[in-house]
């Protein structure tokens, strides 16, 4: 059973708007998530992360939101520009093992 | 700079082929994980492991075995390699310790494996 789910495969932005990807879980012991940026042929990346104890953790364009009510986190990118094109993982946590989502593609076109 | 390093980039083998995949890391981190990434299906764990010696299967352990005889080394062997095994396989390690903020796995670069 997946316990995080990113229920967009792909999302389309111009470029200078913002990006919103999003992510929910079903384990409500999460305590601790993460949001990766893979490039093709190559291994993903940490971008940012957030802990359970914050709604909201900001990083220059990148912005993880945290709703834990909803069980929900959301990734923001203001502005999208073209080299954000990749596929993005949100991951969640509460030990030292991760549960990773689907993946969303995300493409900004220029 | 921290590594995880996979010791082939792109990998062809043939069918019925006993197949091993190399991680290592530099990083002293206790845990070391294997996962395959394949379309629409995102990062499915194939075998973890919390320590030397340890090994626990994760959600896809079938047609896969591995190895930890050292701390820094992880092998992931595919003993008899089949079609349906052509993927992008990724290593990854993480600190036992949450430490800072960025507190995550730390992934190789992968290894595009196709089998014949």
């Amino acid at each position: 059973d997946q316990q995080v789910k990113q229920n967009s495969p792909s999302l389309s932005v111009q470029e200078g708007r913002i990006s919103i990807l999003n992510c929910d879980y079903t384990n409500s012991m999460f305590d601790y998530f993460l949001w990766y940026k893979k490039y093709p042929a190559e291994g993903p990346t940490f971008l940012i992360s957030i802990s359970s104890i914050k709604d909201k953790n900001e990083d220059g364009r990148f912005t993880v939101f945290l709703n834990k009510s909803a069980k929900h986190l959301s990734l923001h990118i203001v502005p999208s520009q073209p080299g954000d094109s990749a596929v993005y993982f949100c991951a969640a946590s509460a030990g030292n093992q991760f549960y990773f989502g689907t993946g969303t593609s995300l493409t900004v076109i220029p | 700079d921290v590594k995880v390093t996979q010791s082939s980039r792109y990998l062809v083998k043939r069918t019925g082929e006993k197949v091993f995949l190399e991680c290592v890391q530099d990083m002293d981190h206790e845990n070391m994980f294997w996962y395959r990434q394949d379309p629409g299906l995102g990062l499915r764990l194939i075998y973890f492991s919390y320590d030397v010696k340890m090994k626990e299967k994760g959600d896809i352990p079938e047609g896969y075995s591995v190895s930890r005889e050292k701390k820094e080394r992880f092998s992931l062997i595919l003993e008899s390699a089949s079609t349906n095994q052509t993927s992008m396989y990724l290593c990854a390690s993480s600190s036992s310790e949450r430490q800072g903020y960025d507190y995550g796995y730390t992934f190789g670069s992968g290894t595009r494996l196709t089998v014949v």
